[in-house]
């Protein structure tokens, strides 16, 4: 089952506007981390934040983290129209933490217009 | 090479037919992952490797076997494929426990079993 979930599930804004997609998730996490994938590619990681971090920021992304929601936000200022791809977050699949790979939520399509 | 591919690019298989999917990654990763990616679900993790001669079961590992003889190398075997096995396959790679280190992905293999 997800434990990572995205909000919205798509979102469509004006180029140089801000994006903010939003994750929750369910059980407990040493980090969390965002990717994106553009259409037919594979993913690319965007940034990492640990469970003890709040805030973390990564050229024009900004991406925050409240523990005590099991939630976390991505937000990408001055979008460009490359920036149109899916983003997910992901998270441990156990809390233990682990070399036992990921789990991702479903995705936000973000379409960035001219 | 650079980084990690996958072999082949597509491939369309009669349902019953044995199908191995190639991974090769040159980075030295000690973690190795295979994620089927179907529309509307997400990624989910089949199988993972934490090092070689390790392997365990992810999310959705029925009907699909891997093994992890050297560090590059990591095939995914469909011993018996069935239609429900179309979906995209991504190979990903990390450095350490995906806990704490960005996976890389590699293109994807996108298969149709008929």
């Amino acid at each position: 089952s997800q434990q990572g979930e995205e909000d919205p599930q798509a979102l469509s804004i004006q180029e140089g506007e801000n994006a903010t997609m939003n994750c929750s998730y369910k059980t407990s996490i040493n980090n969390l981390q965002w990717y994106r994938q553009n259409s037919g590619r594979g993913l690319v990681h965007l940034i990492l934040i640990r469970s003890n971090e709040r805030e973390k920021h990564s050229g024009r992304l900004r991406v925050t983290l409240d523990t005590s929601k099991k939630s976390s936000s991505l937000l990408i200022t001055a979008s460009r129209a490359a920036d149109t791809a899916s983003y997910f977050c992901a998270t441990d699949r156990y809390s233990g933490g682990g070399a036992d790979g990921l789990t991702f939520g479903k995705g936000t399509h973000l379409i960035i217009q001219p | 090479i650079a980084g990690i591919t996958q072999a082949p690019t597509s491939q369309i298989l009669a349902a019953g037919r044995r199908m191995t999917l190639r991974c090769t990654q040159d980075m030295r990763h000690n973690a190795m992952y295979w994620y089927r990616q179907d529309l509307g679900l997400g990624l989910r993790l089949i199988h993972y490797s934490n090092t070689a001669g390790t392997t365990g079961k992810g999310e959705v590992p029925d009907g699909y076997s891997v093994s992890r003889a050297n560090t590059d190398d990591f095939p995914l075997t469909l011993a018996s494929a069935v239609p429900s096995q179309t979906s995209v396959y991504f190979c990903a790679s990390s450095r350490g426990p995906s806990s704490y280190n960005e996976q890389f992905f590699g293109p994807g293999t996108r298969l149709t079993v008929l």
